[in-house]
């Protein structure tokens, strides 16, 4: 069974501060993608990770995937409080049916003024 | 247009109610799914349709009953639920079920149930 960790699962930080969450996953994998939930809304994509060594970068957000050590990275850079909400990373697994995304157990982010 | 919506926002309902929760999609995309996530936690897969047809069922209770009436149309038919499957049940859609497209799956907005 496949299995996606996050960590830490809380994190309180203050703005302007620097931290990084991490996305470890059991099994092989070239796909890893981040999303971003508010309380009470829906998910949002925020990066499409394909390849071992891959970066992307959006405002203060980057994440960078690491599929021989099977981990995933988001480092968030001078936070600011509207980046509070619970991120979740998704690996992709492709079966005979289909592809399927296991979700990581989330990190709920807190930026404090 | 990268949108997936969803019906009702909120829905309240009874045991011994049967509903319906509506997703659809205008992106041309063949894979659609549907989710249930309880609060604090991760969304939890419960079917996959693949080109119209069902083919991943997480062993979900035969009281949530999917159906896929055309490609851009996904349902999820509720009778007899229980309190415990009070829950934000989000749709989701991506390109291709084959795995081989690259890209996202897009999320609706979700459709806050409340069993009571």
């Amino acid at each position: 069974e496949l299995k996606v960790e996050q960590n830490p699962l809380f994190l309180s930080m203050q703005e302007g501060k620097n931290y990084t969450i991490y996305c470890n996953y059991s099994t092989t994998s070239d796909r890893l993608y981040w999303y971003r939930q508010d309380p009470g809304k829906s998910l949002e994509s925020l990066f499409v990770l394909l390849s071992n060594g891959a970066v992307k970068q959006e405002g203060r957000l980057m994440a960078s995937l690491d599929t021989k050590a099977r981990l995933s990275t988001l480092h968030i850079t001078a936070a600011v409080h509207d980046l509070s909400a619970t991120y979740f990373c998704a690996v992709d697994m492709v079966w005979a049916a289909g592809n399927q995304f296991y979700f990581g157990t989330g990190t709920s982010l807190t930026v404090i003024p | 247009d990268t949108e997936v919506t969803q019906t009702p926002k909120h829905l309240v309902m009874g045991m011994t109610n049967k509903k319906s929760l509506k997703c659809e999609q205008h992106m041309g995309h063949r894979a659609m799914y549907w989710y249930k996530q309880k609060a604090k936690k991760p969304p939890e897969l419960m079917f996959v349709y693949s080109y119209e047809k069902l083919s991943i069922n997480e062993s979900v209770p035969s009281r949530f009953s999917p159906e896929c009436p055309n490609s851009s149309l996904l349902n999820l038919h509720l009778h007899a639920l229980q309190p415990e499957d009070s829950a934000l049940y989000l749709c989701a859609s991506s390109q291709d079920p084959t795995g081989t497209s690259t890209d996202t799956q897009y999320f609706g907005p979700g459709t806050r149930l409340t069993v009571l």
